[in-house]
């Protein structure tokens, strides 16, 4: 089974300081690794992944994201955070050994962040 | 750039109609997917398609079906639509990698349904 944690329901982040969404996930084998924006009555836009490779992913937007197998985490982060970062952010998960035909990703609940000025 | 459209933004259905909910992708992508979004509870998946005529339930198939009898289009039906089937709904594509592993999920922007 794959599981994905969101710990946090909200983080609150002056403008121009650095941001962390953070994410920890629970796979049997090696994980596939994603993070989505949700902008108010939109979808979700892709932003990063990390499938293997460099633990750091950057990714669209200045957001980057740490993969870290020790800790099970893979949280989000941005240097320098803007007022229009605001948004809901999710983490999804997919277990590499799922059999083919399976492509189903496990979402997080979702990190509302909100930029303050 | 990936494009995934839903046939409506907003619906509002009475309790006991047959629902449709139609999503297009333009990339040839031969998995799709629907979603429902709650407040608090993440994203739902309800059914999937990695090929034409082909469907997998998700974790929340029940009181919904699906239909895909074109690559690019994947269909979504609330045989009876109930009250607590109001939620925001999400479709997805993909492409199948050379290894067979998933890629990236595109979303499109959503149908928010609420039925009365």
């Amino acid at each position: 089974a794959q599981s994905v944690a969101q710990p946090e329901d909200q983080v609150n982040v002056a403008e121009g300081n650095p941001l962390t969404v953070k994410c920890t996930y629970s796979v049997s084998g090696n994980p596939y690794l994603f993070w989505y924006v949700q902008y108010p009555n939109r979808g979700l836009q892709f932003l990063l992944k990390y499938i293997t490779g460099d633990n750091l992913v950057k990714g669209s937007y200045g957001f980057e994201a740490e993969f870290n197998k020790s800790q099970t985490s893979f949280h989000l982060k941005k240097p320098s955070a803007l007022v229009s970062d605001s948004a809901l952010y999710f983490c999804a998960v997919r277990d590499a050994y799922s059999g083919a035909g399976s492509y189903q990703l496990t979402f997080g609940k979702g990190t509302k962040l909100s930029v303050i000025p | 750039d990936v494009k995934v459209t839903q046939s409506s933004r907003y619906l509002v259905k009475r309790t006991g109609e047959k629902v449709f909910l139609e999503c297009v992708q333009d990339m040839d992508h031969e998995n799709m997917f629907w979603y429902r979004q709650d407040p608090g509870l993440g994203l739902r998946l309800i059914y999937f398609s990695y090929d034409v005529k082909m469907k997998e339930k998700g974790d929340i198939p029940e009181g919904y079906s699906v239909s895909r009898e074109k690559k690019e289009r994947f269909s979504l039906i609330l045989e009876s639509a109930s009250t607590n089937q109001t939620s925001m709904y999400l479709c997805a594509s993909s492409q199948t990698t050379k290894a067979k592993s998933p890629d990236t999920q595109y979303f499109g922007p959503g149908t928010r349904l609420t039925v009365l």
